[in-house]
């Protein structure tokens, strides 16, 4: 049972670089979320989709954007790296937006340099 | 918009203490609540979740919450803590329509002494 699956694991940029964070989930879960992680800010929403077709910002949107390739796949793209965007991301899914649980993947730790 | 508090940045207990972890939410009606913890380098994982129905929800590794709504607040309890409980815990609330996001607190860190 794979779930929710993150790559890469770990990544290392330079300032002015860009990328995207891949999340490919195997539950056939409606919603899919990007969470950023920061020491003492706990998790904050980055963005989501709540369905196939649509995404919205959540509370720290600046530069990221997404992608909902499809049912299984939500993608987050740095487009110029920031060394604010030094974080660990996660990505997430759930039946539905807010009124079940989410189930997270392992997490991707990027360091911009 | 929903909102978590978790006052407590970090909590320490001895090993087969009684803990407390506490989370205080906003939200106009009665949401949808989570506790889910996340070891080092890990994950999150569901700990125990309130729909609706009994205010005492069970969980796994013997966690509980208690649901009030009058005082809008879902704290997470275990009677006898673990070495293996030490992690972060995190509440969350999401809304009952059908497109409200989950959100998370802050975080409570739990160091377990021997």
């Amino acid at each position: 049972n794979a779930g929710v699956t993150q790559t890469p694991k770990f990544q290392v940029l330079k300032t002015g670089q860009s990328m995207t964070l891949q999340c490919a989930q195997d539950m056939n879960h409606n919603s899919m979320y990007w969470y950023r992680q920061d020491p003492g800010m706990g998790l904050r929403l980055i963005y989501y989709s709540a369905s196939e077709g649509t995404t919205d910002k959540g509370e720290v949107p600046n530069g990221y954007n997404v992608s909902r390739l499809n049912k299984r796949e939500f993608s987050l793209r740095l487009e110029s790296a920031a060394p604010s965007q030094t974080s660990v991301y996660f990505c997430a899914s759930s039946p539905l937006t807010g009124n079940t649980e989410a189930f997270f993947g392992q997490g991707t730790r990027l360091t911009v340099v | 918009a929903q909102s978590v508090t978790q006052p407590d940045i970090h909590i320490t207990v001895s090993e087969g203490a009684s803990l407390e972890l506490r989370c205080n939410y906003s939200y106009g009606a009665t949401p949808y609540l989570f506790w889910y913890v996340q070891s080092p380098g890990q994950g999150l994982q569901l700990l125990l979740k309130y729909f609706s129905g009994d205010t005492l929800v069970q969980g796994i590794k013997g966690f509980e919450a208690e649901f009030k709504r009058s005082q809008s607040s879902f704290n997470l309890r275990k009677p006898s803590v673990h070495w293996s409980d030490a992690a972060e815990y995190f509440c969350a609330v999401g809304g009952r329509g059908g497109s409200e996001k989950l959100v998370f607190g802050k975080g409570t860190k739990l160091t377990v002494n021997p």
